[in-house]
């Protein structure tokens, strides 16, 4: 079935490093795409998006890359902090099966980043 | 904080019981999604609020259902609990945008639910 995935369940990184978060996904009819970043104990909390006529988008310390030929995106993070570490999702957000104009946030597994002081 | 809240924070239920969970949306949002995260997992979609009606539902059985009210707050009841049914329950309210198409959704902190 069509999904979306991450390829690295775990990530450390010394504290001031950049961080690459990485995601697949394979339906190719997705036009837009968020990156949640939760702590434990809270929900989801929006990072950054994109939609697919972009392939790169900057935020403070974030920055999204979007591959629509390979199904590829990727969160990176500058000089990481202690209060980075949380688990990371990408999300794609297409129309739902049913409900006109309905979207739903299809999630991966996510990556649980771990930063070393 | 997001201004999503929902209650109760925790609870027990036992197999076969009844549940409600309720979430109160973002000022000025008219949409709620549910969403059930498993331990370990990434939230999935049970459905979708507009208006008062269902728009969209994920791959989850008639036992789940919602509501939303005239101020656009949500309740997701769950019939005939299952050990399975323990999760996170996420609710996220959205603005909904003029084309109907996909907004930024914000997230509550969820409801944790053990079933016994």
């Amino acid at each position: 079935g069509e999904n979306v995935g991450l390829h690295l369940p775990t990530l450390s990184v010394q504290e001031g490093d950049n961080s690459i978060i990485n995601c697949a996904y394979s339906n190719s009819a997705s036009d837009y795409f968020i990156w949640y970043k939760q702590e434990s104990g809270k929900g989801p909390q929006f990072i950054i998006d994109i939609r697919s006529n972009m392939d790169k988008r900057q935020g403070q310390r974030v920055t999204v890359l979007l591959n629509k030929t390979v199904k590829h995106l990727s969160l990176q993070i500058a000089a990481t902090q202690p209060g980075d570490s949380a688990v990371y999702f990408c999300a794609e957000n297409r129309a739902s099966n049913s409900g006109a104009g309905s979207y739903q946030l299809t999630f991966g597994k996510g990556t649980k980043l771990s930063v070393i002081p | 904080e997001t201004g999503v809240t929902q209650s109760p924070t925790h609870l027990i239920k036992t197999r076969g019981q009844q549940v409600t969970l309720r979430c109160s949306s973002q000022s000025g949002h008219n949409t709620v999604s549910w969403y059930q995260q498993a331990l370990g997992q990434g939230p999935q979609f049970i459905f979708q609020y507009y208006r008062e009606e269902e728009n969209g539902r994920g791959n989850f059985p008639p036992r789940f259902s919602g509501l939303q009210f005239p101020n656009y707050s949500s309740e997701l009841n769950v019939n005939a609990l299952e050990l399975d049914d323990s999760a996170l329950y996420l609710c996220a309210s959205s603005g909904r945008g003029l084309a109907g198409g996909g907004n930024e959704q914000f997230f509550g902190p969820g409801t944790r639910l053990t079933v016994l």
